[in-house]
């Protein structure tokens, strides 16, 4: 078990490029998870991955934001013409379905996105 | 209003002190609770998880829920300096696989 891996660990652009992170999910974990943390804030959920199939996305994740889990395994966020408001830590961590309902989640280390 | 409330701190003590943490939130249907340390540029680390009202104990630190109360705390004993980091409280209703966090309340354990 190497935990939840996250890449790159900080990205810079400017306003108006694309970004793209990459997460791979601790192996046995079936449930995938994006959240974002601003400074001084706790993580707010984007969307969630049950192998395959996105479930479920919160309104924060506008359509500039797109993700995906091919295969069930890694997932990539990206995020399209970026604003200056994206600037944040994204999150990934997965849970296992094996376990009850509401099996904990484990978290990476992140990538920090800094928009100039 | 936010679902989760937590003070944000500073929170200053010094080593050996007992700490205590704690978070309220309004929605009833919260079940599931979790404290995440996170240190300065890293990802939350799972501490505590617990399910429904009661307390649990892991060494130096006891979770207790008073879903009655909708109040959760976090309790460190012995505290030491490795102890300094930010803790997320976190909750989530069953069924739901969203999590709800606190702001977060950063501590700092004074040698």
């Amino acid at each position: 078990d190497t935990g939840v891996s996250q890449n790159p660990r900080h990205k810079i652009t400017k306003r108006g490029q694309n970004v793209t992170f990459r997460c791979d999910p601790i192996s046995e974990h079936n449930r995938l998870y994006w959240y974002r943390q601003t400074l001084g804030q706790g993580p707010e959920f984007l969307t969630y991955f049950q192998n395959e199939a996105q479930l479920e996305k919160s309104r924060l994740l506008s359509d500039r934001f797109s993700a995906e889990r091919p295969k069930g395994s890694f997932s990539t966020l990206e995020i399209q013409r970026t604003e200056q408001g994206d600037s944040a830590m994204y999150l990934c961590a997965s849970s296992s379905l094996s376990g009850p309902d509401n099996s904990p989640l484990h978290f990476g280390n992140g990538t920090r996105l800094t928009v100039t | 209003q936010k679902e989760v409330e937590q003070d944000p701190g500073p929170l200053s003590v010094p080593e050996g002190a007992i700490v205590s943490l704690n978070c309220t939130y309004s929605n009833s249907a919260f079940q599931y609770f979790m404290w995440y340390r996170q240190y300065s540029r890293k990802g939350p680390e799972l501490l505590m998880y617990t399910y429904s009202s009661g307390n649990k104990e892991d060494g130096r630190f006891t979770a207790q829920v008073d879903k009655s109360s909708k109040y959760i705390s976090l309790f460190i004993r012995d505290s030491q300096p490795s102890d300094s980091a930010t803790y997320l409280c976190a909750m989530s209703a069953r069924g739901a696989q969203k999590l709800v966090f606190g702001q977060g309340t950063r501590l700092t354990i004074n040698p």
